[in-house]
């Protein structure tokens, strides 16, 4: 089992609709997330960060975290085609250095 | 863009060599990260530095090494290349805290031949 696991995707959504990106990790002990954005050839971007249970919203993203179930996830409202990117899921736990363990990451393509 | 400076962008070497690479951390970090990150992956764990101590390591071999400097600026260090270390390196800076959050580079893509 992944450490960290994301559909690979692609996954193609229409201008202006909600984009839904999810991501499970194995381990009980992470307590912080991230997701990060990469364009194509570009390094990762830091989109949001989550720490608690919950919603956590910036803007047209929604991060959802629920520690019971060991999940993920990034909505993105009013889909842009500038958001066709890839998508990488990351946690990491106390004492292990803020050491960032990262999915495989989820494309997202918004057609118009 | 997140004032993380890495060198060089691009870079071409043949099995056997050695290179380093280089990486500026944002103003006000104190803490830089390498990670890997192969064609179709995600980021891999290099290790940390942290005072200028290497602080946490990834399953990666000693002929990776690295320094951090006073400056918090980093060096990566890659012994005996071999094809499988092509690869877009990437370094991040963060600040230490309980909060703390990784900003990345532009990377620097590596081919060795």
């Amino acid at each position: 089992q992944k450490e960290v696991e994301q559909n690979s995707g692609p996954l193609s959504v229409p201008e202006g609709a909600i984009a839904s990106l999810n991501c499970t990790y194995s381990d009980r002990g992470s307590q912080s997330f991230f997701w990060y954005r990469q364009y194509s050839g570009k390094s990762p971007e830091l989109i949001m960060f989550i720490y608690s249970n919950g919603d956590k919203e910036d803007g047209r993203f929604t991060a959802q975290l629920n520690k019971a179930s060991q999940y993920v996830s990034l909505l993105i409202r009013d889909s842009q085609p500038s958001d066709s990117a890839t998508y990488l899921c990351a946690v990491s736990k106390a004492g292990t250095a803020s050491k960032l363990t990262f999915g495989t990451g989820t494309r997202l393509q918004v057609t118009l | 863009e997140t004032g993380v400076t890495q060198s060089p962008t691009h870079l071409i070497k043949t099995r056997g060599q050695q290179v380093t690479l280089r990486c500026s951390s944002q103003s006000g970090h104190n803490t830089v990260s390498w990670y890997q990150q192969a064609l179709g992956q995600g980021p891999q764990f290099i290790f940390q530095y942290y005072r200028e101590e290497e602080n946490g390591r990834g399953n990666f071999p000693p002929r990776f090494s690295g320094l951090q400097f006073p400056n918090y600026s980093s060096e990566l260090n890659v012994n005996a290349l071999e094809l499988d270390d092509s690869a877009l390196y990437l370094c991040a800076s963060s600040r230490r805290g309980v909060e703390e959050t990784q900003y990345f580079g532009p990377g620097t893509r590596l081919l060795v031949l």
